[in-house]
């Protein structure tokens, strides 16, 4: 066990909609980091928040958006949902923005029908 | 260019052999840090090792150590005594930027599924 939890595990819905993911990181740890994972483009870096802040972004679509609340908890939202957007969704946490390994949760795997 | 390259799209090994799985890199800084995952079928991302850009020791964890050779730009997984439990996709990542600089992401190679049989 990471010590990283995310929300929901499995998520299955529709083209057109709007889904949000959850993740709360290590106890500690400041920095929450979401990647995303498909068979094609394989760990693809989305965004980086540190203690509430965003600090580096990826391979983002503007149909995506996050924040890192005040609790240290980070929300993943995702519009207009398409098929090609069907992924695995991870959220890592670290102590720091630019040390140490990245641990990451146990994934929410999204399903776009 | 691909800033991770792992060259082996599967691996084969037998119960307690070792086996040895490739990653090349590609950046232009001096500090960079080298990492190895484990992904098992059940979905989750476990770190294994960690080599930093300027350790003059391979890293080692048990079982797992980092073969780093810098002027080849290569930071090769050694899995010694392989297990029936080390079946799963590995993936080697580097992370670029200073420490502390606030760029701290990690960018995956593509990874390498290993195969232990009995």
């Amino acid at each position: 066990d990471s010590g990283v939890t995310q929300t929901p595990k499995h998520l299955i819905t529709a083209t057109g909609q709007r889904v949000t993911l959850r993740c709360s990181p290590r106890s500690g740890d400041l920095s929450v980091y979401w990647y995303q994972q498909s068979l094609d483009q394989g760990l693809q870096f989305l965004i980086q928040y540190y203690n509430g802040e965003e600090r580096a972004k990826g391979n983002i679509l503007e149909r995506f958006s996050a924040q890192q609340f005040p609790d240290l908890h980070s929300e993943l939202n995702l519009s207009s949902l398409e098929l090609g957007d069907s992924a695995l969704y991870f959220c890592a946490s670290s102590v720091g923005p630019g040390t140490g390994e990245l641990f990451f949760g146990e994934g929410s795997r999204l399903t776009v029908l | 260019a691909q800033k991770i390259t792992q060259t082996q799209p599967g691996m084969f090994v037998q119960e307690k052999e070792a086996v040895t799985l490739d990653c090349t890199y590609d950046t232009s800084d001096q500090s960079y840090g080298l990492f190895w995952y484990k992904q098992p079928s059940s979905g989750e991302m476990i770190f294994l090792i960690y080599q930093g850009s300027y350790d003059e020791q391979n890293a080692t964890e048990g079982r797992y150590s980092l073969n780093f050779q810098k002027a080849r730009k290569s930071a090769n997984l050694v899995i010694s005594a392989s297990q029936l439990g080390d079946s799963a996709m590995y993936f080697c990542a580097m992370r670029e930027g200073r420490s502390g600089s606030g760029y701290s992401t990690l960018t995956f190679g593509k990874g390498t599924m290993l195969l232990v049989s009995p």
